[in-house]
């Protein structure tokens, strides 16, 4: 039983670069979600898709971009990495029922130098 | 002024007590609403969901919702030392309901 899982769970690059975080999960849950979390802060939400093809911002979607050609998959890409963009990024799904209870990866720690 | 609030913590209390978190919102039309525990470099993992006015209990935990004071809280009987975490508030608006919004947390410590 997978879940939903994130890779890389680590990543450091430079300003400037681009970079994709992946997130699976094997659930099929329709409503997927991506957060970021800094240091003392809770979550905020990035970018958010209610099923495959159909993807709408957050509160913070500057400088990310998603797509979600299968339900299963939801990739982040940070097109020109900022230092700003140091956090730690969450994934989450939801089926969309029980008041869209959320499912959380674990988690990737991105350092941008 | 924030949508989501919760007490800034952070909060310590000793085993055994009572632990009471809080959390106000700002948006009347939110209807539901979460609390998640996280651990120290762990993800958020939800531990309570609350809809309707009053209270939800789930062994050691109650939800207290007052949608007319816009208030939720989460209260932790006999606290362990394994409650020490943070705790997040999350709140669902009526309209677009995938779309929660997180509190900063409040990160209770229970002392031996």
């Amino acid at each position: 039983d997978a879940g939903i899982t994130q890779s890389p769970r680590y990543k450091i690059t430079e300003t400037g670069r681009q970079v994709t975080l992946m997130c699976h999960q094997t659930w099929s849950h329709s409503y997927m979600f991506w957060y970021r979390q800094d240091l003392g802060h809770g979550l905020r939400l990035i970018y958010y898709s209610a099923a495959a093809d159909i993807t709408d911002k957050g509160e913070v979607p500057d400088g990310y971009v998603v797509s979600r050609s299968k339900t299963e998959n939801f990739p982040l890409t940070l097109e020109s990495a900022t230092r700003s963009q140091t956090s730690v990024y969450f994934c989450a799904s939801s089926d969309g029922g029980t008041g869209f209870t959320q499912y959380f990866g674990p988690g990737t720690r991105l350092t941008v130098l | 002024q924030k949508e989501v609030e919760q007490n800034s913590g952070p909060l310590s209390v000793p085993e055994g007590a009572i632990a009471s978190l809080n959390c106000t919102y700002s948006d009347r039309v939110s209807q539901s609403f979460f609390w998640y525990r996280q651990y120290s470099g762990k993800s958020p993992e939800l531990i309570m969901s609350i809809y309707s006015n009053g209270d939800k209990e789930d062994g050691r935990f109650t939800a207290q919702l007052n949608k007319a004071s816009q208030y939720v809280s989460l209260l932790i009987r006999d606290s362990q030392p394994s409650d020490s975490a943070t705790y997040l508030c999350a709140v669902s608006p009526m309209t677009n309901a995938g779309k929660s919004t997180f509190g900063d947390g409040t990160t209770l410590t229970v002392k031996p």
